[in-house]
């Protein structure tokens, strides 16, 4: 059974920039959340998918998008980066939507 | 004022030591999840409980659901101990997580 991983592991973009942040779920796993973590905080709730629907979305502008594909995996789309985007971005996947969630390493961000 | 609150925010410990460290939330909650976090980021969870006491080696997390407050346990600290360890609530409507700000944890030998 292969865990939560996430890619790539660091990220340097610039102010105005897109990203695209990628996570594949745990086996078995139909549900994905995103969070993002700024430095000495802890992670801030950006969104769920479940079965490919987003399922939930906290206080995150909608330059802040997802997808989840067929296979569970997921992507969260930033667009018009900012530098206050800078963080760690965290996914996690869970077997149902309200369970145990298992986290990625997750991606760290850095916006110039 | 923050949903989930954790104190102390910063504890340094001798190793042996038994530790303990508070968590607190405002609202309903179907679950509460104690993690750890390690430098570089990597998060795992230590434990999900929705009520009583749940025991894994020397790691004890309890929960008090009147009262809106968990504890976790941390007996005979070891300097591997040491990491940010968070607190994180599930409400009762919907499946995000929301967390408290962590408290970095040292265990100095």
């Amino acid at each position: 059974e292969t865990g939560v991983t996430q890619s790539p592991t660091h990220l340097i973009k610039t102010r105005g920039q897109q990203v695209t942040l990628r996570c594949s779920s745990q086996s078995g796993h139909n549900t994905v959340s995103w969070y993002q973590q700024a430095l000495g905080q802890g992670p801030q709730f950006i969104f769920q998918y479940y079965r490919e629907e987003e399922n939930g979305r906290g206080n995150f502008p909608p330059r802040f998008s997802g997808l989840q594909f067929p296979n569970y995996s997921s992507e969260l789309n930033v667009n018009a980066l900012e530098l206050d985007d800078s963080a760690l971005y965290l996914c996690a996947s869970s077997l149902l939507a309200g369970g145990a969630q298992y986290f990625g390493p997750g991606t760290r961000l850095l916006v110039l | 004022k923050n949903e989930v609150e954790q104190s102390p925010q910063n504890l340094t410990a001798q190793e042996g030591e038994f530790i303990t460290i508070n968590c607190s939330y405002s609202v309903g909650i179907s679950a509460l999840h104690w993690l750890q976090q390690h430098p570089g980021g990597g998060i795992v969870s230590l434990f999900m409980l929705s009520s009583g006491k749940k025991k894994h080696g020397r790691l004890i997390a309890t929960i008090n659901i009147q009262e809106k407050h968990s504890s976790l346990h941390i007996t005979a600290s070891h300097p591997r101990d040491s990491a940010v360890y968070i607190c994180a609530v599930r409400g009762t409507s919907g499946s995000r997580l929301t967390f408290g700000e962590g408290t970095q944890l040292t265990v100095n030998p």
